[in-house]
C-alpha cells in the first residue's frame, strides 16, 4: 500500500462546532477514497467514500472534498453532536489494491 | 445479514501456545484481509487473499498464517504467540478493489 498521512491524531471540539480531518497520499494512481468511522469496542464502518471524477460529496452533516492536484482528500463533519465521537479513519487503496489506513484521528466531542 | 463475523471476541492465550482466529462473510466478497490495532498504530495489514486460492503477505506477518479456506472464510493461525501479538485483530472483506472493505466486531486477544 501508498503512504496515507492523516491528521490530527486528537480532534476536540464542543457540541455544535464543526470538525476536519485531512488525509494527504502519494499514489497519484489512487481514485477511490472512503472514510472509515470506528466506535468503542467495534470493527471501522465506512460512512462517506469518493471518487476521483468528483471534488466533493455529502450525506448529511458529512462531506468529503478532494484535492487530487495537493493529494489530500478531508472528512467535514457541521454540527458535531456527541455520538460523533469515535476514531475516523481514510484510507488510499493505492495501485496495488490493498488498501493503506491513516493512523486514525480521535474525535471527542464536548456535550 | 451478518456481514463479517469472527469468533472467538475474547482470548486469552499463555506464551507458546496456538490458537486459530476464524472468519467468514456471507456477501460473496472476493477479497479478505486481517488487521492488527494496538494504539496509535492504527490499522497494519497482516496478510490478504484478494481470490479465494490466493494469498499475501502484509506489513507485519511474522508469526502469523493464513488459510483462505473457500470464498467464504479466512482464517489466521498463531503458531506459538507471544506476548507482543497482544492486540485487536480484524477480519475485514470487500467485493472487489476500490470498493469499501466491511469490518468484523473484533477478536481481543490477550498474550500472557
Amino acid at each position: 500500500g501508498e503512504n496515507v498521512e492523516q491528521h490530527p491524531s486528537t480532534l476536540s471540539v464542543q457540541e455544535g462546532d464543526s470538525a476536519v480531518i485531512k488525509c494527504t497520499y502519494s499514489d497519484s494512481a489512487s481514485n477511490y477514497f472512503p472514510w472509515y468511522k470506528q466506535e468503542l469496542g467495534k470493527g471501522p464502518q465506512l460512512i462517506i467514500d469518493i471518487r476521483s471524477n468528483v471534488g466533493e460529496k455529502k450525506d448529511q452533516r458529512i462531506a468529503v472534498t478532494l484535492n487530487k492536484t495537493a493529494k489530500h482528500f478531508s472528512l467535514h463533519i457541521t454540527e458535531t453532536q456527541p455520538e460523533d465521537s469515535a476514531v475516523y479513519f481514510c484510507a488510499d487503496p493505492g495501485g496495488s489494491y490493498i488498501p493503506t489506513f491513516g493512523r486514525g484521528t480521535s474525535l471527542i466531542v464536548h456535550p | 445479514n451478518a456481514g463479517v463475523t469472527q469468533t472467538p471476541k475474547f482470548q486469552v492465550l499463555k506464551t507458546g501456545q496456538s490458537m486459530t482466529l476464524q472468519c467468514a462473510q456471507d456477501m460473496n466478497h472476493n477479497s479478505m484481509y486481517w488487521y492488527r490495532q494496538d494504539p496509535g498504530m492504527g490499522l497494519r495489514l497482516i496478510y490478504y487473499s484478494a481470490s479465494e486460492g490466493t494469498t499475501d503477505k502484509g506489513e507485519v506477518p511474522n508469526g502469523y498464517n493464513v488459510s483462505r479456506l473457500n470464498k467464504r472464510e479466512f482464517s489466521l493461525r498463531l503458531e506459538s504467540a507471544a506476548p507482543s501479538q497482544t492486540s485487536v485483530y480484524f477480519c475485514a472483506s470487500r467485493l472487489e478493489a476500490r470498493q469499501p472493505q466491511h469490518f468484523g466486531d473484533g477478536t481481543r486477544l490477550s498474550i500472557l
